[in-house]
């Protein structure tokens, strides 16, 4: 099935701080989502993206999809203790647009 | 924020015991899924499915099973739990549709075997 690979695997900043997490696949996605796990909790779902070379701003957290559709980014403009918590990609796998792969997860920390 | 149940949220129980974690949804999707999740870790699928007296299992192997009976209704069962089986256990729903569907999660099961 469909893989990506998502880095860093960990992210500590001081508050105020921009942070940035990167998913990557080797091959075309179809479109990529974006969730968030606060510590604790259960994943939410920020975002999808489906345009090659797509950005999209929700307050302080830009999202990009590559012109190429093989790689996708969050970033967060100066962050803040209620960023803390694991952002995941997640893509469609296995040829079907229900199932999703998730990568492993950047969990970001603020220091404040 | 998405309507979707799972009970218990904690379950600590012994080798050996059969349990049943519960998952329901009351937005009428049609397909659902249950994640496996250790403490920090990435999320695997274990089961999913498409519609009534539709499963499936997922990418990572599971020993557990799970039903559909009815749309709402998605529960996942371990016929003998054991320490191995110690996880978070996550269930998710979707709409029907073209496209990727965005998944609503549950607040999670956290099971312990002893």
């Amino acid at each position: 099935g469909q893989q990506v690979m998502q880095i860093p695997q960990y992210q500590h900043v001081q508050e105020g701080e921009d942070f940035t997490t990167y998913c990557n696949s080797s091959t075309t996605l179809s479109n990529i989502q974006w969730y968030k796990q606060r510590p604790g909790g259960h994943p939410v779902f920020l975002i999808q993206l489906v345009k090659s070379g797509e950005v999209k701003k929700q307050k302080r957290l830009t999202f990009q999809f590559g012109e190429a559709k093989k790689n996708s980014s969050l970033h967060i403009t100066a962050t803040q203790t209620t960023d803390v918590g694991t952002y995941f990609c997640a893509v469609n796998s296995g040829g079907s647009n229900y199932k999703l792969t998730f990568g492993k997860g950047t969990l970001l920390t603020v220091n404040p | 924020e998405a309507d979707i149940y799972q009970t218990p949220r904690y379950l600590v129980i012994g080798t050996g015991k059969k349990i049943t974690l519960e998952c329901s949804q009351t937005m009428g999707h049609d397909k659902m899924y249950w994640y496996q999740q250790d403490p920090g870790m990435e999320l695997h699928l274990i089961h999913y499915s498409y519609g009534v007296n539709s499963t499936e299992k997922g990418d990572l192997s599971s020993e557990s099973t799970v039903s559909r009976i009815r749309t709402e209704h998605f529960p996942l069962t371990l016929e003998s739990a054991r320490p191995s089986h110690t996880s978070q256990y996550l269930c998710a729903s979707s709409e029907f549709g073209g496209g990727s569907d965005t998944q609503y999660f549950g607040p999670g099961t956290r099971l312990t075997v002893l």
